[in-house]
This record gives structure tokens, C-alpha cells and sequence, in this order.
């Protein structure tokens, strides 16, 4: 079955304390892979798109990797604005061949001052 | 700026009283989607549509339908609300040749 899996749920970090949020996924015909920042109540917010595997990309204090079975989102140095939920989503062909976009339950990160 | 409009941000309906969501973009982006998420879950896509070609996801039940009537409007109904179908409405676009979803604010249903 295809699955995004996103791990852990929630996470608090002091602040400056880097850490790692991970997207694994199981699906095949990988088409993109998109990390996205979603604050309560409001719409996500596009972070990163990666493409194929060993691809990485930076912003600020965030940084996305990607390998053929999962991504990771590094934090360098947290501030408590970076308190979000991230989301990850995959673009991939399914088995019935239609496009499809599956996203991730997110991992809460809260940083605390 | 261009950007991805919901309207309204909070609706309150009764339960089996239809109900209209709305979205406009001025992006002039070919694609939207409609997507549904609840408390602490991931956005579940509802349908999209690529210019006025509606596709509709397996498991979307009936009772939400879509409407494009042009490239900056859609509207998402839910004819009969149920108590399950409180939750937060995101809706989205993607240019044809990009891969990268703009959200909206998205607006949140309350069900009475």
C-alpha cells in the first residue's frame, strides 16, 4: 500500500537545539516530494520540492534531503517563529497509473524560548 | 499580490443544510484542488480540476460536489452536512507546468 509516514508526531526543542523531522514514504514512481510549513488555522505554506534521490535544499534555517525511501527536514538553530507543523507530501504515479498526492500527518514542532 | 482566497474563513451550518465553500485565485493557475482535513490529520484531496476537466478521488462521497465556472472560481457544496464533515476546507492551485500547491487560508466548517 502506498504510504507517507511522517515521524515523530510532535516534537519541543529549546531554542537553538537542531533536529531532524523525517518523511519516509513506500510508494513507487516517485514524481516530487514536497515539504510544507502549516501554522493553526491557516493553509500550508510551500517550503521545498526535491526531486530525486541525494537532491538537497536550504532556506534559511531549514534543510531538505532526500533518499529513495524517505526525506528529512533539518532545523539548525531553531527560533520559537519556527514553531509550526510540517507536512510532507509525495507526487507519484499509483498502480492504476493515475497521478496522485499523498500527504503526511505532519510533525508539530514547538520551540520553546 | 496574487494569491489563493477563501471565503468565508468560519461556517457554522446545520446538520443536512447545504452549505457552499468558495475560492478564488488570482494566479491564473489551470489547476485547483479541494481537500479536506480534520483535527491533527493530513489534507485529503476531495477532487481537483485540471481547466474545467473535473477528477474526482475514489473515496469522495457524493455528497460533496464541485463547481469551476471559470479559471479564478470554484466552489465546493456539500449538500446534506453531517456531523463528520466538520472539519477545515483547503483550497489549492498549481500552474500546468509546475509542481508547487498554493494554498488558501482555507475555510473551517462547524456542523451543528
Amino acid at each position: 500500500e502506498d504510504q507517507v509516514t511522517q515521524s515523530p508526531e510532535a516534537l519541543r526543542l529549546q531554542e537553538g537545539e537542531s533536529s531532524s523531522l523525517n518523511c519516509s514514504y513506500t510508494v513507487s514512481g516517485l514524481r516530487g516530494l514536497f515539504w510544507y510549513r502549516q501554522d493553526p488555522g491557516k493553509g500550508p505554506e510551500f517550503l521545498f520540492t526535491l526531486y530525486s534521490a541525494g537532491e538537497e535544499k536550504e532556506k534559511e534555517r531549514l534543510k531538505a534531503t532526500l533518499t529513495k525511501k524517505e526525506s528529512f527536514l533539518h532545523i539548525t538553530a531553531p527560533k520559537p517563529e519556527d514553531s509550526a507543523t510540517y507536512l510532507c507530501a509525495v507526487r507519484y504515479i499509483s498502480n492504476f497509473g493515475n497521478e496522485k498526492l499523498t500527504f503526511g500527518t505532519g510533525t508539530r514542532l514547538t520551540i520553546i524560548p | 499580490d496574487a494569491m489563493v482566497i477563501q471565503n468565508p474563513r468560519y461556517q457554522v451550518t446545520q446538520f443536512g443544510k447545504p452549505v457552499t465553500l468558495s475560492c478564488s485565485q488570482t494566479l491564473n493557475h489551470n489547476v485547483m484542488y479541494w481537500y479536506q482535513q480534520k483535527s491533527s490529520q493530513a489534507p485529503k484531496l476531495l477532487f481537483h480540476y485540471y481547466d474545467k476537466d473535473f477528477n474526482n478521488e475514489a473515496d469522495t462521497p457524493d455528497n460533496f460536489q464541485s463547481r469551476r465556472p471559470n479559471t479564478s472560481f470554484c466552489f465546493l457544496d456539500i449538500r446534506s452536512p453531517g456531523l463528520g464533515d466538520a472539519a477545515m476546507y483547503l483550497c489549492a492551485t498549481r500552474p500546468d507546468r509546475g509542481d508547487e500547491q498554493f494554498f488558501g487560508p482555507g475555510t473551517r466548517l462547524t456542523v451543528l
